[in-house]
């Protein structure tokens, strides 16, 4: 079954650059979500968008910004990049189906690992 | 506030069954679920409770106490590869989801 891909899966930059990373959710899912997960934590909620639309809103820095497209890919873009910003991204996919239990589980990518030097 | 609470770390026997506890404090509820992660890697959905009772799912299973505020994770017939983290996560009347800081699973031979 297909899964959600995310691209690159490592990014090595140093501080004040800039870096995107790219979602492509599972077929049919309309519904994206990113997370931060630093080494030992929890996943840390920051996006999410639902039918190209922003959803909710997280801990998502100001440096940050992120949109969903026409395909529903999405793409988080990252600026002014901080040591602290080294961590796991994931992304995560979910229908947004109506009633029914287990609706928007979410489906997690492989993540992008960012290191900032 | 709004918090789940988890053990951090739990060991136990290759065969053996171990439970792993979940309580939370939401504003509202709308379905826990638990994610297995192995270490650098994405978390793996393993099952969704919103009405309380059990579910089964193979070797694990995971149960819902609503008026409690608590879950548990039920792993049986344990595998060296059951060696993970396991995260609660709760989503809430805002339909983000609430993670726990996981509990780390050590098998042992």
């Amino acid at each position: 079954a297909a899964g959600v891909i995310q691209s690159p899966r490592h990014l090595i930059k140093e501080k004040r650059e800039t870096a995107t990373l790219k979602c492509y959710p599972i077929p049919r899912h309309d519904t994206v979500y990113w997370y931060q997960q630093g080494p030992g934590q929890d996943p840390q909620f920051l996006i999410s968008f639902y039918e190209k639309m922003q959803s909710d809103k997280g801990s998502i820095p100001d440096r940050f910004s992120a949109q969903q497209f026409s395909d529903y890919h999405s793409e988080l873009n990252m600026s002014s990049l901080e040591l602290g910003d080294s961590a796991l991204y994931f992304c995560a996919s979910s229908p947004r189906t109506s009633g029914g239990l287990g609706a928007d589980t979410q489906y997690f990518g492989p993540g992008t690992r960012l290191t900032v030097l | 506030g709004q918090n789940i609470d988890q053990p951090t770390e739990m060991t136990a026997t290759e065969g053996a069954i171990v439970q792993i506890n979940c309580t939370y404090q939401t504003s509202g509820f709308n379905g826990l679920f638990w994610y297995q992660q192995h270490a650098g890697e994405a978390p793996t959905f393993l099952s969704y409770n919103v009405l309380d009772g059990l579910e089964e799912k193979g070797r694990f299973s995971s149960f819902l106490s609503r008026s409690k505020g608590y879950s548990y994770l039920l792993l049986k017939e344990l595998q060296m590869k059951d060696s993970a983290s396991y995260l609660c996560a709760v989503r809430g009347s805002n339909y983000q989801l609430i993670w726990g800081a996981g509990t780390k699973l050590i098998i042992k031979p």
